[in-house]
This record gives structure tokens, C-alpha cells and sequence, in this order.
């Protein structure tokens, strides 16, 4: 199995440009979960699908970000405009379902600055 | 709400010696509890995780970790650590639709 597969692993952008991350979660797995990981706030849930809806966007710091998850094999989360307080660490993980017991497995991050 | 907390922000330990890495939580009410790592520009990884049953719970890599109701801990060991344990650990308590991770502990071994 091909594991979470994040891409780009790297961006770089400029002030109040778009930035899209993308996720593929593992074949099979039914939730997908975005999360950001920052030195000062740690790792924060951001928005978590189940079955391609999403469920609980409250963790969504504001507007300007939004999250798409068209099919059961991709997803999106959206910075537009950006700011240099977005610049983190974006993690996609996915599970089984959305059961409390299921582990999430988590991809590599998308490592995002903004200058 | 929740709230995980990770006392030691940062562990160092000599090679080959024990360890053990705090995390407390707020509410014991329904919740699983899970351990996780993270190694230097990798995503994270599931060490071990209690669900129900024996408060002892034995992960991958050799550590353990201890569910204690009481006392609202989770407590993560190692008797021997190795190099390659260096790593950033992360705590996390699913409640609800809700997962909470602490703030983390990098862990150090120095040869």
C-alpha cells in the first residue's frame, strides 16, 4: 500500500497568492482529515471528511481556507489569499471510518511558506 | 472540551537507558488514547493505542505505554532506548468526533 500521498511536499508563495494542497488518503479508508502542525500551536485539526462529506470544519482557522474532498480518492485544502502566519506543516491522514477506535495514518506534510 | 498535556517538552536520555514520556488529559469520559511519532520531516507515525481492556499496552519499537483512569494518565516507556528512538512523540486522545494531540516531546538520545 501506497500509504497517504500529500503533495507538494514543499511550497513556497508569496503573500495573498492561492495555495492548494492536495491529499490522496489509502484505498479503501472512508475519512480523511487535514491537519496543521505549527511550532507555537502544535498539531491542530483543521477539517474531516467522512464518505466525502465533511463533518467538522470548526477547527478551520478562517474564511480564507476551505477544503474539497470531490471523490473518495482525493482531496484539496485551499489558502486563498495567503499569509506568512499560514507558513506550517499540513498533514493529511486518513482511516477507516470515523469510529473513535480507527487509527489515522497520516501522510508526509506539505511543508508550506509564505513569504 | 478536551486537553492534552504534555509536561516535557524536551527529553534527553543516554543510549541504552530508560525513559518515559508524561501525557495527561482532561476528561476520562469515553476516550481512546493513542501514541504517535514523528521522525525528522516525516508524517506521523501510530506507536501503540488503548482502546478497552488491559490498562498495559504494548506498541512497536519496544515501548509501552500505561492507561491510568485515576490519575488521567498515559504515560509512554522505553526500558532501553536506542538512536534511532530520536524523534518528535506526540500524545493524542480521541473524544467524540474530537482528536486532541498535546504539543509534543522530542525525545534525544545521546550515544
Amino acid at each position: 500500500d501506497a500509504g497517504v500521498i500529500q503533495s507538494p511536499r514543499h511550497e513556497v508563495t508569496e503573500m495573498g497568492q492561492e495555495v492548494t494542497l492536495r491529499c490522496k488518503p489509502i484505498s479503501g479508508h472512508n475519512s480523511l482529515f487535514w491537519y496543521r502542525q505549527t511550532m507555537m500551536r502544535g498539531l491542530e485539526l483543521l477539517i474531516y471528511f467522512n464518505n466525502n462529506v465533511p463533518i467538522d470544519d470548526s477547527g478551520m482557522p478562517e474564511d480564507r481556507f476551505s477544503a474539497k474532498m470531490p471523490n473518495a480518492s482525493f482531496s484539496t485544502l485551499k489558502i486563498q489569499p495567503s499569509e506568512p502566519r499560514d507558513s506550517a506543516v499540513y498533514f493529511c491522514a486518513s482511516s477507516q471510518r470515523a469510529a473513535r477506535t480507527d487509527t489515522q495514518y497520516f501522510g508526509p506534510g506539505t511543508r508550506l511558506t509564505v513569504l | 472540551a478536551q486537553s492534552v498535556t504534555q509536561l516535557d517538552s524536551q527529553v534527553p536520555v543516554f543510549e541504552e537507558a530508560p525513559v518515559e514520556l508524561r501525557c495527561n488529559y482532561s476528561s476520562s469520559v469515553s476516550v481512546y488514547l493513542f501514541w504517535y511519532v514523528q521522525y525528522p520531516n516525516q508524517g506521523l507515525q501510530l506507536l501503540l493505542k488503548y482502546l478497552s481492556g488491559s490498562t498495559l499496552v504494548k506498541g512497536i519499537n519496544g515501548f509501552e505505554a500505561e492507561f491510568n483512569k485515576s490519575q488521567t494518565s498515559f504515560h509512554l516507556r522505553k526500558p532501553s532506548v536506542h538512536i534511532s528512538d530520536t524523534a518528535e512523540y506526540f500524545c493524542a486522545v480521541r473524544s467524540g468526533n474530537q482528536f486532541y494531540f498535546g504539543t509534543g516531546t522530542s525525545l534525544t538520545v545521546i550515544p
